[in-house]
């Protein structure tokens, strides 16, 4: 149980074009969904967390308008990278969680590798 | 503010041979730490977490973990390695912070056994 999705698993784009990442929990629906940026070798860093029918809160320094993020039901949420650049380039990675407390266990998915040439 | 330091980005171990892998954290409030483990091509899995409680956590396919508070440590280990413990390891600390709660990862381990 507890699996969770993400669409594309790797996707190749244009400079300046948009990108759209779906994020879905297959069998339990996520009252939080967070999504997360992980560079080579590096730590995963949380970029937002989004609760089914509200607004996303982004961390400092994630610019809101370059990664959009719509949690419309209990079990999608999507990450839009808009006009995206090179230095978008990254491994993109959801999380959900069927409860509120961020402490709580989070089941991550797989990943989209995103490369922006 | 929270951070965690894994030693070794890359551990070594002969198959039935002891895992360790450490983590240490910093934390301004006590903490809540994890262990999740990462196969290729797979999302991240979490393995054990230590709340509050008893400091020795069990976790699943036989590892555990102690948090000691004195050394600001939760290293995590398997008293015997097999094959299928190849995989990348991530410690991850959450706590209270500026009002908000977020989980704060290690550079991760990447794990071989050999045959």
């Amino acid at each position: 149980g507890a699996v969770v999705s993400q669409h594309p698993s790797w996707v190749i784009c244009k400079s300046g074009t948009s990108v759209k990442i779906e994020c879905r929990s297959l069998d339990f629906q996520a009252t939080t969904m967070f999504w997360y940026r992980q560079f080579p070798k590096q730590s995963l860093m949380l970029m937002a967390t989004s609760n089914e029918g509200s607004k996303a809160t982004y961390e400092q320094g994630v610019e809101k308008d370059k990664f959009l993020i719509n949690h419309a039901s209990l079990t999608l949420s999507t990450l839009t990278v808009t006009s995206a650049h090179p230095e978008d380039s990254s491994f993109y990675i959801c999380s959900a969680s069927p409860w509120t407390h961020l402490t709580d266990t989070q089941y991550f998915g797989p990943g989209t590798r995103l490369t922006v040439l | 503010a929270q951070s965690v330091t894994q030693l070794g980005s890359h551990v070594s171990v002969s198959e039935g041979a002891l895992v360790l892998l450490r983590c240490n954290y910093s934390s301004s409030v006590p903490p809540y730490l994890f262990w999740y483990v990462q196969y290729p091509n797979q999302g991240l899995q979490l393995l054990l977490k230590y709340t509050t409680g008893a400091t020795l956590v069990k976790g699943i396919n036989g590892f555990e973990a102690e948090f000691k508070k004195s050394e600001t440590s939760f290293h995590l280990t398997k008293p015997s390695a097999h094959m299928s413990d190849a995989a990348e390891y991530f410690c991850a600390v959450s706590g209270t912070q500026g009002g908000s709660e977020k989980l704060v990862f290690g550079k991760g381990t990447k794990l071989t056994v050999n045959p």
